[in-house]
């Protein structure tokens, strides 16, 4: 069967920096991507890989090893209206995306 | 521009109840599909269009159904719902024609089914 799993939750200190993990195994391999969840609202695009390697876009970057399997996003200098679930999805080789149940990150002050 | 718009926000449903779910984007996007999310599981897809005209089953496909009859429109409707069917559904939308091809997501539907 195909399954990504991430931590279901995590705490952070505002300002810190704090790194989430993602490992799958698919049916095939077209790209991974993160998204960004505020609770109620819908998810919102965050990054892509499709080549090992990192991927870095201002705070946030996104790593991933295809030979492992795993991926995480990295966020730098938190902020409180980080406070979000991040979501790992996979698209698999009939191009539909795999979807973990995401990490909820708790950010304090 | 609205990008995706999902209607009603909200709904509470008696079990056995017809109900449709409507979804528009206006993005002139090729791909549309339909998630549910539930506390604890990822998004799972019910039903996607990869164009006008055409649709498929994705993994939970079982009590609905879709129709595309154009670009812009992909409702979704539960001929007779049940208990096991309250849930988050988001409808997203995505260009379908590269391999970097994003998924835009309405702000969701609340079904409640009692």
């Amino acid at each position: 069967g195909q399954n990504i799993d991430q931590p279901t939750e995590m705490t952070a200190t505002e300002g810190a920096i704090v790194q989430i993990n993602c490992t799958y195994q698919t049916s095939g391999f077209n790209g991974l991507f993160w998204y960004q969840q505020h609770a109620g609202e819908a998810p919102t695009f965050l990054s892509y890989n499709v080549l090992d390697g990192l991927e870095e876009k201002g705070r946030f970057s996104s790593f991933l090893s295809r030979s492992k399997g795993y991926s995480y996003l990295l966020l730098k200098e938190l902020q409180m209206k980080d406070s979000a679930s991040y979501l790992c999805a996979v698209r698999d080789s009939n191009y539909q995306l795999i979807w973990g149940a995401g990490t909820k990150l708790i950010i304090k002050p | 521009i609205a990008g995706i718009t999902q209607a009603p926000t909200s709904q509470i449903l008696a079990a056995g109840r017809r109900m449709t779910l409507r979804c528009t984007q206006d993005m002139r996007h090729n791909a549309m599909y339909w998630y549910r999310q539930d506390l604890g599981l990822g998004l799972r897809l019910i039903h996607y269009s990869n164009t006008a005209g055409t649709t498929g089953k994705g993994e939970v496909p079982d009590g609905y159904s879709v129709s595309r009859a154009n670009t812009d429109d992909f409702p979704l409707t539960l001929a007779s719902a049940v208990p096991s069917q309250t849930s988050v559904y988001f409808c997203a939308s995505s260009d379908g024609t590269s391999d970097f091809d994003t998924q835009y997501f309405g702000p969701g539907t609340r079904l409640t089914v009692l």
